[in-house]
């Protein structure tokens, strides 16, 4: 079957510190992997995704790797800031649009 | 700019209600999801739909129940809410073939 599995929270890191958030998978098949972010009070938003093994997704300097060897997909910043403070989820999709997600990271930036 | 978007953010019922959550979506997706997210379980799909007035049941669809009749419009019916249906309500949808899902910004629903 299919699922995803993500570093537990609650992760607290100073400013400009750099951010690792695990995650692997389990599927059949050929998935699409993710990252989604959750910021206080609004849904979820896409942060970066991948559709094939070795693509790197990026963005806001966030960034991943579909490691297929590995089956993992984990998320990594050079450098924090408050504003990334967040809960961020990873997740896959598989043949059918059928969503799998992680149970979500949540992620505290202090000053 | 895209957008999924629900009725209602915050809603507080009681014990027995019927509760409607309505979601309408403006990117003609095919495809329409209801979540549910509580603290430390990430998402759970309760119901999704692939077409008008088609549904399918998700991880945990007891207790709801679903309606499409306009391919734009997806809602989640709680018959009887309980205490235990407290919780964030997450609509999505997504264009097919492994897109990216588009979420709206959640009900979180109170049932005393």
């Amino acid at each position: 079957g299919n699922s995803v599995t993500q570093m537990e929270g609650p992760v607290t890191l100073s400013e400009e510190a750099f951010l690792t958030i695990n995650c692997t998978y389990t599927a059949t098949g050929y998935p699409s992997l993710f990252w989604y972010v959750q910021y206080p009070g609004e849904g979820l938003q896409l942060l970066l995704k991948a559709t094939k093994a070795d693509d790197k997704g990026s963005n806001k300097g966030f960034e991943a790797t579909y490691r297929k060897e590995t089956t993992s997909f984990h998320l990594e910043k050079g450098s924090v800031q408050v504003s990334d403070s967040a809960v961020y989820f990873c997740a896959l999709s598989a043949w059918g649009n059928q969503f799998y997600f992680g149970t979500g990271t949540s992620l505290t930036v202090i000053p | 700019d895209v957008k999924v978007t629900q009725s209602s953010r915050y809603l507080v019922k009681r014990t027995g209600e019927k509760v409607f959550l309505e979601c309408v979506q403006d990117m003609d997706h095919e495809n329409m999801f209801w979540y549910r997210q509580d603290p430390g379980l990430g998402l759970r799909l309760i119901y999704f739909s692939y077409d008008v007035k088609m549904k399918e049941k998700g991880d945990i669809p007891e207790g709801y129940s679903v309606s499409r009749e306009k391919k734009e419009r997806f809602s989640l019916i709680l018959e009887s809410a309980s205490t235990n249906q407290t919780s964030m309500y997450l609509c999505a949808s997504t264009r097919g073939n492994a897109g990216e899902l588009f979420f709206g910004e959640g009900s979180r629903l109170t049932v005393l």
